[in-house]
């Protein structure tokens, strides 16, 4: 079964900063998708970055982007000049076709300005 | 994006009555959706599979006879929480598929059950 670990409970930052979030997975497929979710206060999901494993180039989204590496099965979620509102749970991940949803533990993400 | 929309945001409910909780796909045909349940300072838990036209499919645990999953159009799951008692106060969240696989899941906004 695959699995996602998350092994930083809680991260914090200074606000303009840059933080990284650590993600690891297991899985014997070579074809899947790994996503990493914000969840604020208001506690609505919010897709903030998605990777597609056949894609060797690193997802970005604005201030969002990833380092993924395949072979160490590694996820990592970079935040650069980070902002008050980037304050939440961040969850890891991980889907294969039409299996289930697998999530991390979270992250809590705290912003000091 | 696609939306999703779930209602009640939250619910009071006396110990012994039902709740029911909608999750609607407004923009998009949902063939398939997952219902959530989340402790606090917890990670999503997935209780059930919501297929239109067919049975749920339940996760391990969880009680088929207490959450009642009904999915009777492409748009529309519902989960109904039986005889809640205070255990099952949880905030629930739905997830609604778009296409065949589950590469595009888009979440409601949650329902958080208070039992008294």
């Amino acid at each position: 079964a695959q699995t996602v670990t998350q092994s930083q409970p809680e991260m914090s930052v200074q606000e303009a900063e840059t933080v990284t979030l650590s993600c690891t997975y297991d899985t014997s497929e070579s074809d899947y998708y790994l996503f990493w979710y914000k969840q604020p206060p208001s506690r609505q999901m919010i897709l903030v970055i998605r990777q597609e494993a056949y894609k060797q180039q690193n997802a970005t989204e604005n201030r969002f982007s990833v380092n993924f590496q395949k072979a160490a099965k590694s996820f990592s979620l970079k935040i650069s000049d980070s902002q008050l509102g980037d304050a939440a749970m961040y969850f890891c991940a991980f889907v294969q076709g039409a299996q289930k949803l697998v999530f991390g533990q979270g992250t809590r993400l705290t912003i000091n300005p | 994006g696609a939306v999703v929309s779930q209602h009640p945001s939250w619910v009071i409910c006396k110990s012994g009555t039902s709740v029911k909780i909608e999750c609607r796909s407004l923009d998009f045909q949902a063939t398939t959706m997952f219902w959530y349940r989340q402790f606090p300072k917890q990670s999503l838990m997935l209780m059930a599979t919501s297929n239109e036209g067919s049975k749920a499919t339940y996760e391990q645990g969880v009680e088929k006879d207490k959450f009642l999953i009904n999915h009777a159009s492409l748009t529309l799951s519902t989960l109904t929480v039986t005889s809640a008692h205070p255990e099952d106060s949880s905030f629930y969240i739905c997830s609604a598929r778009e296409g065949s696989q589950n590469e595009k899941l888009f979440f409601g906004s949650g329902t958080q059950l208070s039992v008294l």
